[in-house]
C-alpha cells in the first residue's frame, strides 16, 4: 500500500515562490505525479517524475528522490490563479494511482 | 473533444436506494478508474479496470460494484446507498498503466445520501 504525506495548507504572496513537499512509502514505485485541482473542479495533470532529478515545465518544477521517498513541487512567480489544491500521487507496480490528501495553496495579493 | 464524461453531475438519494454512475471516455484508453473525494481525505480509489471485461478492487470497494462491458464505458453502482457514501465521485482514464500514464479526469458527480 501507499502512505503519502503532504502539508495541508500553504499561503504565499503573488510573485513569490512556494515549495510543496511530498513524502511517500510504497512497496513498489512506478512514478510520482502532481495534479492541480481548483475548488469544485476536476484534478488536472501538472507533471510526473519516474527518475531522480528535476523536471521543469514553465513556472512549475517537480523534483524526485526515490531513495528518500521524497518529491517537491515548486511554483514560481505565483499568480492569483495558482490558488488551488495540489495533489501528490504515487503509482506502484499495479496500474493505479494513490493520492495524498492534497495541499491547499492560497495566493495573496 | 469530450474526453471523460460523467453522468449524472448531481444526485440526491435516500438511504437504501440504488443508482448507477456512468463514465464514458472517447480517447480509446485501456485503463479506467473510479475515485471518491471527501474533505481532508483526498482521492481514494474505489475500483479500476485494465481493459474491457476486467475490474479490480481499489482501496475502498465495499458498498460499490462496477462493470466494464464496453471499452469506452465504466459504470459504478451503489446497490443500497448509505449516508457514508455521500461524496464527490471522479472517474478517470489513462492510456497506459505505466509511469507516463497520466490520468484524465471527468468533471465529477456529487452524490448526497439522506
Amino acid at each position: 500500500g501507499q502512505n503519502i504525506d503532504q502539508p495541508t495548507e500553504m499561503t504565499a504572496t503573488e510573485g513569490a515562490i512556494v515549495q510543496i513537499n511530498c513524502t511517500y512509502q510504497t512497496s513498489g514505485f512506478n512514478g510520482l505525479f502532481w495534479y492541480q485541482q481548483h475548488a469544485g473542479e476536476a484534478p488536472t495533470f501538472l507533471s510526473y517524475n519516474v527518475l531522480d532529478g528535476l523536471e521543469e515545465k514553465g513556472r512549475f518544477s517537480s523534483f524526485l528522490s526515490r531513495s528518500k521517498g521524497y518529491s517537491y513541487l515548486l511554483l514560481k512567480e505565483l499568480q492569483m490563479k495558482d490558488s488551488a489544491s495540489y495533489l501528490c500521487a504515487v503509482r506502484d507496480l499495479a496500474p493505479k494511482l494513490s493520492f495524498g490528501a492534497g495541499t491547499t495553496v492560497t495566493v495573496r495579493a | 473533444n469530450a474526453g471523460v464524461t460523467q453522468t449524472p453531475k448531481f444526485r440526491v438519494l435516500k438511504t437504501g436506494q440504488s443508482m448507477t454512475l456512468l463514465c464514458a471516455q472517447d480517447m480509446n484508453h485501456e485503463y479506467m478508474y473510479w475515485y471518491r473525494q471527501d474533505p481532508g481525505m483526498g482521492l481514494r480509489l474505489i475500483h479500476y479496470s485494465v481493459g474491457e471485461g476486467t475490474t479490480a478492487k481499489g482501496e475502498v470497494p465495499d458498498g460499490y460494484n462496477v462493470s466494464r462491458l464496453k471499452k469506452q464505458n465504466f459504470l459504478l453502482g451503489l446497490e443500497s446507498a448509505a449516508p457514508s457514501q455521500t461524496s464527490v465521485y471522479f472517474c478517470a482514464s489513462s492510456r497506459t498503466g505505466g509511469p507516463s500514464g497520466e490520468l484524465f479526469f471527468g468533471e465529477g458527480s456529487r452524490l448526497t445520501v439522506l
